[in-house]
């Protein structure tokens, strides 16, 4: 069983198209991130949810909209897309509350965005 | 966040012990040092985590400095399959902040 799956994995799209990048995680963690990489392989985080709550919010244009259904899934929606958002995606969840120890991050297997 | 400093690659021959070093001399007392390390076109994965004292697992071993401002991390017979880009990352335990370094991009030569 994939602990954290995203979808779709690979997307290629139209300049100022809007798009969803779907995110799960069946590991029963309370917190979820969207990293972003980008052509020269940095790990960027863009947003962190905590039970739903938004926690971390980097500089990240207000066209990247994450929405937290429950604390099982965390999606991505991007408008107007840009020739620069072309990029590895990648979801994760970690355990957060009531860890002492130093807590572990569970990434998906990224999803390769491609703005044309 | 206190930060990581990594080589920007390292070469090993294959099946012979790879130590990975990370300094952090900024770490404070409730950070965490962690590495993950990402195989080509995937996505990062946990490595090994440590405070203080060394750790061993099935995958690696932690070696942590006495003052704790630097780690290494210990591949013991290294793989082909280890060629990947290895991150050390501090992690205070309070916060949900992980941010990624440069990483050290490991080559194996077979």
């Amino acid at each position: 069983d994939t602990a954290v799956s995203q979808t779709p994995k690979y997307l290629v799209t139209q300049m100022g198209n809007d798009k969803s990048i779907k995110c799960e995680q069946n590991l029963g963690h309370d917190t979820m991130y969207w990293y972003k990489q980008d052509s020269k392989k940095f790990l960027k985080i863009m947003f962190s949810y905590n039970n739903k709550e938004l926690i971390i919010n980097e500089t990240v244009p207000n066209r990247f909209s994450p929405k937290s259904p429950d604390k099982a899934h965390l999606n991505l929606h991007i408008n107007s897309l840009e020739l620069g958002d072309s990029a590895v995606y990648f979801c994760a969840s970690s355990q957060d509350l009531g860890v002492p120890t130093g807590n572990t991050i569970y990434f998906g297997e990224g999803s390769w965005l491609t703005v044309v | 966040d206190a930060k990581t400093t990594q080589p920007n690659s390292m070469e090993s021959n294959e099946e012979e012990p790879v130590h990975l070093p990370c300094n952090h001399s900024t770490i404070s007392g409730t950070d965490y040092i962690h590495w993950y390390r990402q195989l080509p076109s995937q996505g990062p994965e946990y490595v090994i985590h440590g405070l203080t004292s060394n750790v061993n697992n099935r995958m690696a071993s932690l070696a942590i400095a006495e003052d704790r401002k630097s780690s290494t991390l210990i591949l013991h017979r290294a793989t082909l399959r280890d060629a990947a880009v290895y991150y050390c990352i501090l992690r205070d335990v309070r916060g949900n902040q992980f941010y990624f370094g440069t990483g050290t991009s490991l080559t194996v030569i077979p």
